[in-house]
């Protein structure tokens, strides 16, 4: 069965430091998303991104952030200068075209800024 | 805007049937979710049901929409160990995002 697959599982970075998430949505998919958990929080939508463009972004979206689908198969969250309060749970997820309502996560990537 | 609201604990015998409740509050919403998430690992989508729809039955899996209270349920019949985790509700007015309520931990207890 096709799976969102992430990397790294885990990452620890600096304060300051940039990170990039990556993702291998399910092939053929066309709508995909990252969202974040912080410990012991709601999961929060971050952005998604439909047509090669960002559709909707939540206000957590701020300009740290940038996604990009470099090649037909790969989604990459970037934070550009991490804070503390960047460290969460990171999920990558994918869905089908029109007409198809089922999201699909990955494992989710745990970024551990220090 | 969107909020979801859930119980956040459960306590269930094994073999008994466990119900998990939400409450959302967009009237705008089309489609409802629930996922489950065990620990260390991501969301698996459970199940979901559109809006204009009152029941959805899969297998040992209930859902129950009653559209005018904003209430949405999962049953979950013959509770095993294997269903010991964090059930999340969603509900997506778009192709865009879900939005989540907190989760409930369900814990089967033999």
């Amino acid at each position: 069965e096709p799976e969102v697959t992430q990397t790294p599982s885990h990452q620890v970075t600096q304060m300051g430091q940039e990170v990039i998430l990556r993702c291998v949505p399910i092939s053929n998919h066309l709508y995909f998303y990252w969202y974040r958990q912080i410990l012991g929080q709601k999961v929060e939508f971050l952005v998604s991104f439909y047509n090669n463009e960002i559709s909707e972004k939540s206000e957590i979206f701020d300009d740290q952030f940038s996604v990009e689908r470099p090649d037909g198969s790969n989604f990459t969250l970037k934070i550009r200068s991490t804070k503390l309060e960047d460290s969460a749970m990171y999920f990558c997820a994918s869905k089908g075209g029109r007409g198809r309502y089922e999201q699909y996560f990955g494992p989710g990537t745990r970024l551990t800024v220090t | 805007g969107e909020d979801v609201e859930q119980s956040l604990f459960l306590s269930v015998r094994e073999g008994d049937s466990s119900v998990i409740n939400c409450t959302y509050t967009d009237s705008s919403s089309t489609y409802l979710y629930w996922y489950k998430q065990e620990p260390g690992a991501g969301l698996q989508l459970l199940t979901y049901i559109f809006s204009n729809m009152d029941m959805k039955q899969d297998q040992r899996l209930t859902v129950l929409l009653n559209k005018k209270d904003k209430h949405l349920s999962l049953r979950i019949a013959d509770t095993q160990t294997g269903d010991s985790a964090i059930y999340f509700c969603a509900e997506s007015i778009n192709d865009y995002k879900l939005s989540f309520g907190a989760g409930t931990t369900v814990t089967v207890r033999a």
